[in-house]
């Protein structure tokens, strides 16, 4: 089955600075990566996504970028606020063998100090 | 409607109860999912439902129970539990089946956090 690894597991940055989580996924066959914001106590939720036919995506401060050939996709935070301080989850899915599952990443920790 | 709703938000249970957690979704999705997630975990895959059809069982206790009465609505029934089971459940749907090559977009509930005594 497919196996992702997140890195790093904590991340600690400056308000108004950049932060990147990366993870590499096992099985070529995935051809969707989500990535999962969660606070303390919430459900986690999907802000930014990415699929196998894209290399890179944009949403304002947020990007992903996908390297299919090296099998791993990344997030980008750029300007970091206070706000964006949560565990991050990234995801692997797709393919004939994994249908209907996601695979998480084990999280990063990210806390942007004001 | 465009969200996951989960009843309830808490319960604490002991061992030998017998309870059910709710899950309702408006979005004409096909595709309903139960997860556990313990705390600073990733959530774990449990159940996948595919057009009212139990689709994917990740070996899950049969102390577990899920059922899903219409495309909407899905429960997960749960009797006997052991203090381990106390999580976070969450329940997510997506629009279109499993059966598909394409994965699809999960859009997860809130979660019912369980204490089991």
């Amino acid at each position: 089955g497919e196996n992702v690894e997140q890195h790093p597991s904590t991340l600690s940055v400056q308000e108004g600075d950049s932060a990147v989580i990366k993870c590499t996924y096992s099985d070529s066959a995935s051809n969707y990566f989500p990535w999962y914001k969660q606070e303390l106590g919430k459900r986690p939720q999907l802000i930014i996504d990415i699929r196998s036919n894209v290399g890179e995506k944009k949403d304002q401060r947020i990007a992903v970028t996908l390297n299919k050939t090296a099998k791993h996709f990344s997030l980008h935070i750029t300007e970091t606020q206070p706000e964006d301080s949560a565990v991050y989850f990234c995801a692997a899915s797709g393919g004939v063998s994994n249908a209907g599952k996601s695979t998480f990443g084990d999280g990063t920790t990210l806390t942007v100090k004001p | 409607d465009t969200e996951v709703t989960q009843t309830p938000k808490h319960l604490v249970m002991g061992m030998t109860n017998k309870k059910s957690l709710k899950c309702e979704q408006h979005m004409g999705h096909r595709a309903m999912y139960w997860y556990k997630q313990k705390a600073k975990k990733p959530p774990e895959l449990m159940f996948v439902y595919s057009y009212e059809k139990l689709s994917i069982n990740e070996s899950v206790p049969s102390r577990f129970s899920p059922e899903c009465p219409n495309s909407s609505l899905l429960n997960l029934h749960l009797h006997a539990l052991q203090p381990e089971d106390s999580a976070l459940y969450l329940c997510a749907s997506s629009q279109r089946g499993t059966s598909g090559v394409l994965a699809d977009t999960q859009y997860f509930g809130p979660g019912t956090r369980l204490t089991v005594l």
